[in-house]
């Protein structure tokens, strides 16, 4: 019963493809977020969900469209990927916006070569 | 100026010493402060958060903030191997949850 699932958890793809993230939330939260750790192991926040609303979209290209279909699932889609997108993406719940707590997927390693 | 600031490391410390790992921010309005462990390979855990100035400690662990510093510390003490990982300084100015680079702890038995 893991709280917070994410899939694939390995995507090696090329260049100019298009891949989708999936991730699910079984917590019961309201906010869902996805960051992007680097190889330098920044971890960057990317976009936040709060009952299926867009309500942070960082600098982040045109190219990644999250989706919200509910407030239990928030899907990643990144199109034309290039060599930069390489990156560990994590999903996370909490229990709404300002709560302490954030609940991590187990990342999704892709690779674009 | 980035937004939250940590030592890289790595930090090696001796088993059973106390690893000390630091952390500033820069937006004076932040409210939470959180410090989250990651292993290799494995998504980050949330292992103490802190919303006074002050020492809060749970076991081996105590957080210490200082708001007109804008600093927060962690200390562990007894350090064991099992304690060797990323750490990762986080605040939350607002809505979103920031962190910093992370320092790389090694405790060596």
């Amino acid at each position: 019963d893991t709280a917070v699932s994410q899939t694939p958890k390995y995507l090696v793809t090329q260049m100019g493809n298009d891949k989708s993230i999936k991730c699910e939330q079984n917590l019961g939260h309201d906010t869902m977020y996805w960051y992007k750790q680097d190889s330098k192991k920044f971890l960057k926040i990317m976009f936040s969900y709060n009952n299926k609303e867009l309500i942070i979209n960082e600098t982040v290209p045109n190219r990644f469209s999250p989706k919200s279909p509910d407030k239990a699932h928030l899907n990643l889609h990144i199109n034309s990927l290039e060599l930069g997108d390489s990156a560990v993406y994590f999903c996370a719940s909490s229990h709404d916006q300002g709560a302490a707590e954030a609940f991590f997927g187990q990342g999704t390693r892709l690779t674009v070569v | 100026q980035k937004e939250v600031e940590q030592n890289s490391g790595p930090l090696s410390v001796p088993e059973g010493a106390i690893a000390s790992l630091n952390c500033t921010y820069s937006d004076r309005g932040s409210q939470s402060f959180f410090w989250y462990r990651q292993y290799s390979g494995k998504s980050p855990e949330l292992i103490m958060f802190i919303y006074s100035n002050g020492d809060k400690e749970d076991g081996r662990f105590t957080a210490q903030l200082n708001k007109a510093s804008q600093y927060v510390s962690l200390l562990i003490r007894d350090s064991q191997p099992s304690d060797s990982a990323t750490y990762l300084c986080a605040v939350r100015p607002g809505g979103k949850l920031t962190f910093g680079q992370g320092t790389i702890l090694t405790v060596h038995p």
